[in-house]
This record gives structure tokens, C-alpha cells and sequence, in this order.
């Protein structure tokens, strides 16, 4: 799968602070959504999903948000901790299972 | 509890001799996938089995190719590995239509010397 677009490849906040990672997606047809977190070394770990019919999804401190008219994505991490440092990389696909197509990954950095 | 398990995590090679890097999966998905992953890059799909049909990305080298042998087991073959197939190798499993997501292993991180 080609890219997705990300705007920021890097993304530097305080500990404790509210991070908030964005992904434009190209495909007007994709209906689920997914982010994965990816730590140094490790496979991408799955950390929350949205379907279209949604437009808001919350997990454990983190929140999915997505705008189907501007076909945006983003993830909100609440009161963010050094445990949240990683590469952060938006996927989309048709159906959940389905091939995914990915974003380009934004670093987040945790300062203590 | 590992569900998608890529062995070995690290793998060395010498240039142009061929290495088989496996993945097996227990939770019983029928698609599994091939992803190479370079250095602060998403990952690229290689190719990827839809129960035993084998689907490959049109711009992967000949120099990859890829054996099913059971719905569990899913092998990754660099025929002549040369250094600018050093990377991370990622397996990843799904169940189109279960409305679940795609779930990667810790991959095989392949260097060739």
C-alpha cells in the first residue's frame, strides 16, 4: 500500500501534556481506520481503530477523532508519559482486515 | 501472550546467501502478510497470503518469495540478499469481515554483511 499523508514527522511535548498526532488519508472509500504505535526495535502494536460511521472513539488516554469531509485523522494522548515515545503511524483500509494503506509515521518525544 | 511470532528477531547474513525468515500465528487468521520496513519509514508491503493464495505487490524483487505451508505458518525467502535488503521484517495476520485489527509480530530485524 502506497502512503497516506502525515504532516509532522516530528513531534516533541512535555510529560504530562496533551499530545494530539494528525494524518490526512487520500481514500474517500476507506471505512476503518487504525493507528499503531511503534517502539524502537518492535513490531507496530495496535492501539485503538474507528469505523466511518464513526467520528470519535475513545480508549484508555487516548482518543481517535476522524473528519470524513477533509478525509483527516488524528490520535489525542492524554497527559502524555515517557512510555508514550515511539512512532506513531495512521493506517486505513476498506474493512477492518482489510489491506491497510499507511501513513508516513510521526515521532512523538516525551520530555521529562 | 504473543499471537504473531516472528523468529529469529535478529538475523545475520552474508551477502547473497539466502536466508528463510518464518512467522507463525495462533490465532487462526487467514490472511497473513509480509511487510519490509526500512529506518523511520512505514512499512512496505511485500506480498501477502489470502488462505492459500498468494498475492504479490507488484514492485517487489523476484528476489523475495514466500511459502504457506499450513494456515499457522508463513515463511519470508531472500533468495540473494544484498545490503540494501537490510531492514525490518514485519508479519502481520488479519480476519477480513471479523471487524478486527490486523496484528502485527515484533519482527526480524535482518542484517546482511
Amino acid at each position: 500500500g502506497e502512503s497516506v499523508g502525515l504532516h509532522l514527522p516530528t513531534l516533541s511535548v512535555q510529560e504530562g501534556d496533551n499530545s494530539i498526532i494528525n494524518c490526512a488519508y487520500s481514500n474517500s472509500a476507506s471505512d476503518y481506520f487504525i493507528w499503531y504505535k511503534q517502539e524502537s526495535g518492535k513490531g507496530p502494536q495496535f492501539i485503538i481503530d474507528i469505523r466511518s460511521n464513526m467520528d470519535k472513539r475513545q480508549g484508555q488516554r487516548v482518543t481517535v477523532l476522524l473528519n470524513k469531509t477533509v478525509k483527516h485523522l488524528s490520535l489525542q494522548i492524554a497527559a502524555t508519559q515517557p512510555g508514550d515515545s515511539a512512532v506513531y503511524f495512521c493506517a486505513e483500509s476498506l474493512q477492518a482486515g482489510n489491506m491497510l494503506t499507511f501513513g508516513g509515521g510521526t515521532r512523538l518525544m516525551v520530555k521529562p | 501472550d504473543a499471537m504473531v511470532i516472528q523468529n529469529p528477531r535478529y538475523q545475520v547474513t552474508q551477502f547473497g546467501k539466502p536466508v528463510t525468515l518464518s512467522c507463525s500465528q495462533t490465532l487462526n487468521h487467514n490472511v497473513m502478510y509480509w511487510y519490509q520496513q526500512k529506518s523511520s519509514q512505514a512499512p512496505k508491503l511485500l506480498f501477502h497470503y489470502y488462505d492459500k493464495d498468494f498475492n504479490n505487490e507488484a514492485d517487489t524483487p523476484d528476489n523475495f518469495q514466500s511459502r504457506r505451508p499450513n494456515t499457522s505458518f508463513c515463511f519470508l525467502d531472500i533468495r540473494s540478499p544484498g545490503l540494501g535488503d537490510a531492514a525490518m521484517y514485519l508479519c502481520a495476520t488479519s480476519r477480513p469481515g471479523r471487524g478486527r485489527a490486523t496484528l502485527f509480530g515484533q519482527g526480524t530485524r535482518l542484517t546482511v554483511v
